[in-house]
C-alpha cells in the first residue's frame, strides 16, 4: 500500500497570506494526485488532479506541484472560506488519502 | 448535473449488517469511464477509501476491509450498495458514496451519512 504522509498538522496562517502544505508518497506516484477540501460536516472536494491541474470551479490562487513522491498545494492568498482540511491522495496504485491538513486562522 | 445520494440506517448494532444504497441521478452508473466507490471517516479522524465497483469491472476492495465488505450495482435502479458485516464501534464513521473519474479521483460526492455502531 502507498502511504501518503502530509505536512504539517496544523498551519496557522493569516487572512491574505499564502499557504504551502506538503504531501509525500512512500513510492512514486508519477502526477497520479489529487488534492481535495474538506470543510466541517461536509463531503471533500475535488481541487486538483494530475498534481497540476485545477478541477472545473476551481479558483486560481489554488495551485499544485510536483511529481514522484513530493507534492505540494499552495493558495496563494488565503480567503476566508478557504480555512478547511485539504487532503491529498494518489491513483497511481489503488487509492490512499493522506491524513491531512487543517489550515487555521492565525 | 450528476448528483449522488446515500440512504440506509443510521444506528447498526455491533456485530450486525452495516447495508447503505447510492442513488445516483443526473448520469448512469453504467458509464464506461467512471467508478462508483464508497468512502468513510471516522469522527475526527480522515478519509478511508473503502471499494470500488465499475459497471463490467470489480468490485475492488480496501484489503483491510475486504473480508467483510460487499459493493454491488444495480443497473436497473441506477444506484450501487456497501454491505459491512461484523460491524464493531470502530465502523462508526460519515460514509460517503462518490463517482471516480476515469478510475482516478473523486469529482462527485453524495451528500455523506453518519453511521453509528451500539447497542
Amino acid at each position: 500500500e502507498i502511504v501518503m504522509t502530509q505536512s504539517p498538522a496544523t498551519l496557522s496562517v493569516s487572512p491574505g497570506e499564502r499557504a504551502t502544505l506538503s504531501c509525500r508518497a512512500s513510492q512514486s506516484v508519477s502526477r497520479n494526485l489529487a488534492w481535495y477540501q474538506q470543510k466541517p460536516g461536509q463531503a471533500p472536494r475535488l481541487l486538483i488532479y494530475g498534481a497540476s491541474t485545477r478541477a472545473t470551479g476551481i479558483p486560481a490562487r489554488f495551485s499544485g506541484s510536483g511529481s514522484g513522491t513530493e507534492f505540494t498545494l499552495t493558495i496563494s492568498s488565503l480567503q476566508s472560506e478557504d480555512f478547511a482540511v485539504y487532503y491529498c491522495q494518489q491513483y497511481d496504485d489503488w487509492w490512499t488519502f493522506g491524513q491531512g491538513t487543517k489550515v487555521e486562522i492565525k | 448535473q450528476l448528483q449522488l445520494q446515500e440512504s440506509g440506517p443510521r444506528l447498526v448494532k455491533p456485530s450486525e449488517t452495516l447495508s447503505l444504497t447510492c442513488t445516483v441521478s443526473g448520469g448512469s452508473i453504467s458509464s464506461s469511464s467512471d467508478s462508483w466507490d464508497w468512502i468513510r471517516q471516522p469522527p475526527g479522524k480522515g478519509l478511508e477509501w473503502i471499494g470500488s465497483i465499475h459497471y463490467n469491472v470489480g468490485p475492488y476492495l480496501n484489503p483491510s476491509l475486504e473480508s467483510r465488505v460487499t459493493i454491488s450495482l444495480d443497473t436497473s435502479n441506477n444506484r450501487f450498495s456497501l454491505k459491512v458485516t461484523s460491524v464493531t464501534a470502530a465502523d462508526t464513521a460519515l460514509y460517503w458514496c462518490a463517482k471516480k473519474e476515469g478510475g482516478n479521483y473523486f469529482d462527485d460526492w453524495g451528500p455523506g451519512t453518519l453511521v453509528t455502531v451500539s447497542s
